[in-house]
């Protein structure tokens, strides 16, 4: 069983567009996150949710919402779709509280925006 | 702000031992961590560090020095399958998301 899983893994768009990404995990974690890779592969974060709550949200445009219906879940929705959202998208998650707390990665969802 | 700084690619011998060093600047710390991240594939866990010192895991070892802001990733034995980028990051306080230096992508030669 995949920990972490994102869907889809690669999503090619007009630009204009609207788009979702999905991700759910079964490790019992409590705290989930979203973050951005852009073309140079530098990693950061956009959302970060704990026990369904939004705890941290970085100078992301507000085309970027995320959603969390439940611990295990959560989804990252994109409206307008500009040119400069191409990147790879990655869900991680984590648990909360004491301890290393080690983050563990989806797969990533490869974004083109044309 | 928060800075992570590594170096952008090293080249290596397989067989070898290949260091990549980590510098932070941060406004706090509550842990540093290592992931190894394969061309297209999602960033996997290696090290991670909380005190000063050494963990060794297997043919990989990290280190740390908070006073300095200092880490390294030692790969020993290197293998052709190591050839990756290798992200150093480090978490701020409390359950906040890791802020990521911008990678060391390691090549290991025959």
């Amino acid at each position: 069983d995949t920990a972490v899983s994102q869907t889809p893994k690669y999503l090619v768009t007009q630009m204009g567009n609207d788009k979702s990404i999905k991700c759910e995990q079964n490790l019992g974690h409590d705290t989930m996150y979203w973050y951005k890779q852009d073309s140079k592969k530098f990693l950061k974060i956009m959302f970060s949710y704990n026990n369904k709550e939004l705890i941290i949200n970085e100078t992301v445009p507000n085309r970027f919402s995320p959603k969390s219906p439940d611990k295990a879940h959560l989804n990252l929705h994109i409206n307008s779709l500009e040119l400069g959202d191409s990147a790879v998208y990655f869900c991680a998650s984590s648990l909360s509280g004491g301890g290393p707390n080690i983050q563990y990665f989806g797969a990533g969802t490869r974004l083109s925006v044309l | 702000g928060q800075n992570i700084d590594q170096p952008t690619e090293m080249t290596a011998t397989e067989g070898a031992i290949v260091q990549i060093n980590c510098t932070y600047q941060t406004s706090g710390f509550n842990g540093l961590f290592w992931y190894q991240q394969h061309a297209g594939e999602a960033p996997t866990f290696l090290s991670y560090n909380v005190l000063d010192g050494l963990e060794e895991k297997g043919r990989f070892s990290s280190f740390l020095s908070r006073s300095k802001g200092y880490s390294y990733l030692l790969l020993k034995e290197l293998q052709m399958k190591d050839s990756a980028s290798y992200l150093c990051a480090v978490r701020v306080s409390g359950n906040t998301p890791l802020v990521f230096g911008k990678g060391t992508r390691l090549s290991v030669i025959a």
